[in-house]
């Protein structure tokens, strides 16, 4: 149990739709990250917020898009949806800002499929 | 541009043997390093860090050995329970204070047998 939760599980989406993925981290953590984890790859690094700005981010293109609320909730927004989008999408939050090395805690995933 | 490696996909071991699992890294920036495991239908779960001004930590039956210069870092679990049979992960980060910009390998698969 990591204190990390988000929603829905599984979703199905078609071609071209946007979506919208949640996660609620653990009071206190105020840097929270998203990842994309492909079949039979790790995890890729989308992007990371702290204190509800974008501080990094990965190689992903402009269509993903999140946001974080004072309440340690933080969403992750991909438009214009392709098939390659399909894929394990996590949420990991951390006690540490920036400078502080501290390990993340993952939640437990969202399965998108793109159709 | 994979700067993490793990070049192993999987691994089976018999229970109460040593697991050694290993990761190679390419970018001489990275300063912390991370093992996750994962099982099917969950999240990644925090195993074990370590700093690069170390070279060993150890926690339990787990430990992991840094190795700068050959950019190589390993865990390794002693005794194997069949319980520890998971994909691990391996993880590094740079300095620059992104500290969840985590890159990571494709995973090892464990399989540790009674």
């Amino acid at each position: 149990e990591t204190g990390v939760t988000q929603s829905p599980t599984h979703l199905i989406k078609t071609r071209g739709q946007q979506v919208t993925l949640r996660c609620s981290s653990q009071s206190g953590h105020n840097t929270v990250s998203w990842y994309q984890q492909a079949l039979g790859q790790g995890p890729q690094f989308i992007f990371q917020y702290y204190r509800e700005e974008e501080n990094g981010r990965g190689n992903f293109p402009p269509r993903f898009s999140g946001l974080q609320f004072p309440n340690y909730s933080s969403e992750l927004n991909v438009n214009a949806l392709e098939l390659d989008d399909s894929a394990l999408y996590l949420c990991a939050s951390s006690l540490g800002g920036p400078g502080q090395n501290t390990e993340a805690f993952f939640g437990q995933g969202t399965r998108l499929t793109v159709v | 541009d994979q700067q993490v490696k793990q070049n192993s996909p999987s691994l089976s071991v018999q229970e109460g043997r040593i697991s050694i699992l290993n990761c190679d890294y390419t970018n001489s920036m990275f300063d912390y390093f991370l093992w996750y495991k994962k099982y099917p239908a969950e999240g990644p779960t925090f195993l074990i860090s370590i700093s690069s001004i170390k070279d060993k930590n150890e926690d339990g039956r787990f430990t992991v050995f840094l190795n700068k210069s050959a950019k190589h870092l390993s865990l390794h679990i002693v005794p194997s329970q069949p319980g520890d049979s998971a994909v691990y992960f391996c993880a590094a980060s740079e300095g620059r204070g992104n500290n969840n910009d985590m890159r990571f390998g494709a995973g090892t698969r464990l399989t540790v047998k009674p």
